[in-house]
């Protein structure tokens, strides 16, 4: 079955330090993955797309990495701010499959003065 | 913003009402969605519309009935609802549906808060 797992479920932080969010899924065969951010009360917003041979990618200070062998990513937030606070959502794509994406549950991720 | 907007953003309805939810894309994108996003679960795709022909209807139950009028507009008719569908409704539209890949970024409406009495 394919899924999306997310890790943590929730993470506080304080105003400037980095932090890590990972996914892990199984679904195959692969696509593409994206990291999505959604603010409260709005709609998700693409950070990064990786697909099987992007191994990183940036975008500010966000960097998504993409193991396609041990269908691992992660987002990597460096010195955060209060309007980092927001949901992140792993999305994964399989080939094929017509524009059906599988979405992990997300990390809520509040960022603290 | 991200091109797609929907309205209402809030909406409270009995169980015996009938209601719609309006989303409209002002990307020039020929495929739609409605997605249904509840506390704590990921995201459930619900309807995809491709060049205003339904592609995909996720096993969700006759009381969300779908209409597309054109390629920008997307309208969830709703009734007889019951608690349980209390969620968060979003809308997305992308270009040209086809294989998967890079080229069809979804982008997301606001979304409606619905609740259900």
């Amino acid at each position: 079955k394919n899924q999306v797992e997310q890790s943590p479920q929730s993470l506080i932080i304080l105003e400037g330090k980095n932090c890590t969010l990972q996914c892990n899924y199984t679904v195959s065969p692969f696509s593409n993955l994206r990291w999505y951010k959604q603010d409260t009360g709005r709609g998700p917003v693409s950070l990064t797309i990786m697909t099987f041979s992007e191994n990183t990618k940036s975008n500010g200070r966000y960097t998504a990495t993409l193991d396609a062998d041990t269908k691992q990513s992660s987002l990597h937030i460096t010195a955060s701010q209060l309007s980092d606070s927001a949901s992140y959502i792993c999305v994964v794509s399989a080939r094929g499959s017509q524009g059906n994406l599988i979405f992990g549950k997300g990390t809520k991720l509040s960022v603290k003065p | 913003e991200t091109g797609v907007t929907q309205t209402p953003r809030h909406l409270v309805m009995g169980m015996t009402n009938k209601k719609s939810l309006k989303c409209e894309q002002h990307l020039g994108h020929n495929a739609m969605y409605w997605y249904k996003q509840s506390a704590k679960k990921p995201l459930e795709l619900m309807f995809v519309y491709n060049f205003k022909e339904q592609t995909e209807n996720n096993s969700v139950p006759s009381r969300f009935s779908p209409e597309c009028p054109n390629s920008s507009h997307l309208f969830l008719h709703l009734h007889t609802l019951q608690p349980e569908d209390s969620a968060l409704y979003l809308c997305a539209s992308s270009q040209l549906l086809g294989l998967a890949g890079v080229g069809y970024e979804q982008y997301f409406g606001p979304g409606t808060r619905l609740t259900v009495t």
